[in-house]
């Protein structure tokens, strides 16, 4: 099993749309969760910390279920700049540390 | 804003040649972090570095890189003798303490 798993897409939704990403990950010992967003050849962006409350940013909403060991992200009102690719992120994977541990990302494709 | 700032932008080197990527982590920051991305695949934890010494390493991080920071503000990123396997993305991220990670815009390293 990967280590973080995302369904890679691409999404293509049209402009207004809602749409949901959805993230496992593998070590029930990991300790934080995230959302980051990238753009095409930039760096990854923080989009938004993840907690097993749920917590909200504008149009963006994350929730964490500790106990299936799974994360989301759902984003409302989709806009063009909303177009990128969103990574779901696990720190102290292994149990300790601070390293960040990525998924592969899943392509969003906002269109007209 | 505080940034993480990368130098250069893109690195040339031909196989076998060392490489020194800078990184000027946001000042406040404690902690300080290499990860790579190979082109189309996800990022990669290599370094975290703490208390002027390593704190963890992956697998990818061998006897062929190195980092230092060798002044208050500098944390580089050494590769000893490049390989063709070594193009990728590098990115340098800061934190605080153990949590949020913030990302430079990244260093695109090509190995000929």
């Amino acid at each position: 099993r990967k280590e973080v798993e995302q369904d890679p897409g691409p999404f293509n939704v049209p402009e207004g749309a809602t749409v949901a990403f959805n993230c496992t990950y593998s070590n029930s010992a990991s300790q934080s969760f995230f959302w980051y967003r990238q753009d095409c050849r930039k760096e990854p962006k923080l989009l938004m910390s993840v907690y097993s409350s749920g917590n909200e940013d504008g149009r963006f909403t994350a929730q964490l279920n500790r106990a299936s060991q799974y994360i989301s992200l759902l984003i409302r009102d989709s806009k063009l700049s909303d177009s990128a690719t969103y990574l779901c992120v696990v720190r102290g994977f292994a149990g300790g540390g601070n390293k960040l541990t990525f998924g592969t990302g899943t392509q969003l494709k906002v269109e007209l | 804003e505080p940034e993480v700032t990368q130098t250069p932008s893109h690195q040339v080197t031909q196989m076998g040649q060392e490489v020194i990527l800078r990184c000027v982590p946001i000042s406040n920051h404690l902690y300080f972090y290499w990860y790579r991305q190979i082109l189309g695949q996800k990022v990669e934890f290599l370094v975290s570095f703490y208390n002027n010494e390593i704190s963890e390493k992956s697998e990818i991080f061998d006897d062929q890189f190195s980092v230092e920071r060798p002044d208050g503000s500098n944390f580089t990123l050494k590769i000893r003798s490049t390989k063709l396997e070594d193009s990728a993305m590098y990115f340098c991220a800061s934190s605080v303490g153990e949590d949020t990670q913030y990302f430079g815009p990244g260093t695109r390293l090509t190995v000929l």
